[in-house]
């Protein structure tokens, strides 16, 4: 079944760790983003990428990198992490980068830093 | 810039009553809106979306939402509810401009329960 796949489903990391996130969808989508989901916060945007070969910063980008080197894969990193990057992770896409197209969601990282 | 509020972080509603969930957006040019549902451990889905076609919009499950210019809202109503549509539902509105463009800024999410 076509859609977005992240991995790991779910990560216990000890903090000042490295950590990437994985995303790979097979939906030729050319816009590419990762929201975090906090509990009363709703889904803030870390980082985005309207198309392969270029990434954008989101509200809450600090703490967090990507790259967008061809149109299916959208990896997250974590250079060090901290406590406060314990929440869950979702990656979508979007089929462009325009104003009325839906986006789809992956199924999500539940990440914890200890 | 575009952004939407959700008033109520949680709405419970019994079987078979009418389910009314509320947003309002703010935004400096037309907005396009959407309504996401996420059941527990799983991603988000859509619902439904406005795109200046209809002001009233039909989306899955027997929910719909109507754009109302002058109030600036766009309520997500459904006339009976289910068990099975306890989730969490979130209001979006797409980014319209520069840099924003193609984001999708969410609000904070209501939570349904439905008692039996």
């Amino acid at each position: 079944i076509a859609g977005i796949t992240q991995a790991p489903t779910s990560q216990i990391l000890a903090a000042g760790r490295r950590m990437t996130l994985r995303c790979t969808q097979d939906m030729r989508h050319n816009a590419m983003y990762w929201y975090r989901q906090d509990l009363g916060l709703g889904l803030r945007l870390i980082h985005y990428s309207n198309t392969a070969g270029t990434t954008g910063k989101g509200e809450v980008p600090d703490g967090y990198s990507v790259s967008r080197a061809n149109t299916d894969d959208f990896p997250l990193t974590l250079a060090s992490a901290v406590p406060s990057q314990t929440s869950v992770y979702f990656c979508a896409t979007r089929q462009g980068a325009s104003m009325n197209t839906e986006a789809f969601f992956g199924q999500g990282t539940r990440l914890t830093v200890v | 810039a575009q952004s939407v509020t959700q008033l109520g972080s949680h709405v419970s509603v019994s079987e078979g009553a009418l389910v009314l969930l509320r947003c309002n957006y703010s935004s400096s040019v037309p907005p396009y809106l959407f309504w996401y549902v996420q059941y527990p451990n799983q991603g988000l889905q859509l619902l439904l979306k406005y795109t200046s076609a209809a002001t009233l919009v039909k989306g899955i499950n027997g929910f719909e939402a109507e754009f109302k210019k002058s109030e600036t809202s766009f309520h997500l109503t459904k006339p009976s509810a289910h068990m099975s549509d306890a989730a969490e539902y979130f209001c979006a509105v797409s980014g319209a401009r520069g840099s924003t463009l193609g984001r999708l800024y969410f609000g904070r999410g209501t939570q349904l329960t439905v008692w039996p």
